[in-house]
């Protein structure tokens, strides 16, 4: 594909709901990350995959966050029981050798709101 | 944990000059460092990548150094454009993941 591509764009979500926010990285790259941006911040983030191997998920700020990369291509980011304070932008990068070596291609990303 | 900083948090300047966008780390252990421009309501586009062994990285109008020892990048614009204008962001790589600076947002005005 010509880039990451994250869907959906927006999403309203009420308190309580879950959501799934996907990420298709671009086709062929080892490497996919998940990042959390709050409005006038820098992104922080959440978890890593190298294939389907999920290496790192330290960021992740609760047990009601959860990634899964199943097929080492399409990741998907879940939040059970949302809370207003995961309303942020979330955002999906990918890169096509291990981290060290090569840029990182991030998504638009998802803004996600909860009321 | 790492941190890193950025300096000033925002910028004006008229088209035309040159300037200087400033990243501070606290951990040198690093892999790389990759400074991003974001435009409003977008994802990031990497702009330059430095690894850990390297002084700098050029890429047109756009120079970045790197001085691993005391933790400290500068990204260098020259001739700046109103297309400049963005929140340019610097990152360094432990391995696994990217620390991201706040960022310093840009205008260059007409």
């Amino acid at each position: 594909g010509a880039g990451v591509s994250q869907s959906p764009r927006y999403k309203v979500a009420k308190r309580g709901q879950d959501v799934a926010l996907r990420c298709d990285p671009i086709s062929g790259h080892v490497s996919l990350f998940w990042y959390q941006q709050a409005l006038g911040q820098g992104p922080e983030f959440l978890t890593y995959f190298q294939n389907e191997a999920q290496l790192d998920k330290s960021g992740l700020p609760s047990d009601r966050f959860f990634a899964e990369r199943p097929e080492g291509s399409v990741s998907t980011l879940k939040i059970q029981r949302t809370q207003q304070e995961d309303s942020a932008v979330y955002l999906c990068a990918s890169s096509g050798r291990q981290a060290q070596f090569s840029p990182l291609h991030f998504g638009n990303g998802t803004r996600l709101t909860v009321t | 944990k790492q941190e890193v900083t950025q300096i000033p948090a925002a910028l004006s300047v008229p088209e035309g000059e040159n300037l200087v966008l400033n990243c501070s780390f606290t951990d040198s252990a690093i892999y790389n460092l990759q400074w991003f421009r974001q435009d409003p309501g977008k994802g990031l586009t990497s702009l330059l990548l430095i690894q850990s062994s390297q002084r700098e990285q050029t890429s047109g109008r756009l120079n970045a150094s790197l001085d691993k020892s005391s933790g400290r990048s500068t990204l260098y614009i020259a001739a700046s454009q109103p297309g400049d204008s963005a929140t340019y962001l610097c990152a360094v790589s432990d391995g696994n993941q990217f620390y991201f600076g706040t960022g310093t947002s840009l205008t260059v005005i007409p």
